[in-house]
């Protein structure tokens, strides 16, 4: 199973909202609503922010926000604080009883 | 609380063997799908295997098949993984994690602070 394509790097300053782009096929992305979002700050475990496309859970801030369009699953981060500033990385279920990650985004608030 | 403590990791020579296990306390891991991820240094996450709560039914990624095994104890609520012929691309910090449901998916809510496990002669 190929890793799913994330850009490198997003950037944004306090305030502003920032998108992360996490690219599958139909086959893991786009056939299934199964895709998860996770934050990790340096040499800390990660963070589920995002599950089942949307869904937060608790304690997670309503800044954050989960969508689908296609093959592309999408993280939008509003009102940008200075810790949010962190690694991202997105999870889809790709069929036959698999999970892929993807390469990660490293978000900077400028 | 929900706690997951990871051990077991440490240096081990190419072809040998090491078993990973993580502690759970706050909940009962036979209720939830549990997991172990790993992610090698300076690099991103990977999936590893999960095993489902009510079948117990395991789950691996393809480059792990026939080596590794994922098991639990839910007397001892502990998860483990047993890792035979290690590799140098088996580097990396193990994370043991909980699915926020019992099925078999991508939802892992909370996770151990790992364990290193470095492959090298």
């Amino acid at each position: 199973q190929s890793a799913l394509t994330q850009p490198p790097s997003a950037s944004g300053s306090p305030g502003q909202s920032v998108t992360i782009s996490c690219t599958g096929t139909s086959s893991d992305v786009g056939g299934y609503n199964y895709v998860s979002w996770f934050q990790q700050h340096p040499g800390k475990a990660p963070r589920l922010m995002i599950f089942e496309v949307t869904k937060r859970p608790s304690g997670v801030p309503d800044r954050f926000s989960g969508s689908k369009s296609g093959n592309t699953a999408s993280l939008t981060v509003s009102g940008l604080q200075a810790e949010d500033e962190a690694d991202y990385y997105c999870n889809s279920y790709a069929g036959s009883n698999n999970l892929v990650f993807g390469g990660g985004t490293k978000l900077t608030v400028l | 609380e929900v706690q997951l403590v990871e051990s077991g990791g440490g240096l081990v020579k190419p072809g040998g063997s090491l078993r990973l296990s993580c502690a759970a306390s706050g909940f009962s891991i036979g209720s939830y799908c549990m997991n172990w991820v790993r992610q090698a240094p300076g690099k991103g996450l990977e999936w590893v295997a999960s095993i489902s709560s009510t079948t117990g039914y395991t789950y691996y990624t393809d480059s792990v098949k026939g080596r590794f095994t994922i098991s639990r104890d839910i007397a001892k609520n502990s998860l483990y993984l047993q890792m035979n012929g290690l590799r140098t691309e088996d580097t990396a910090i193990y994370y043991c994690a909980k699915n926020i449901y019992s099925g078999y998916d991508n939802s892992f809510d909370h996770w151990g602070q790992g364990t290193l496990v470095t492959v090298s002669s």
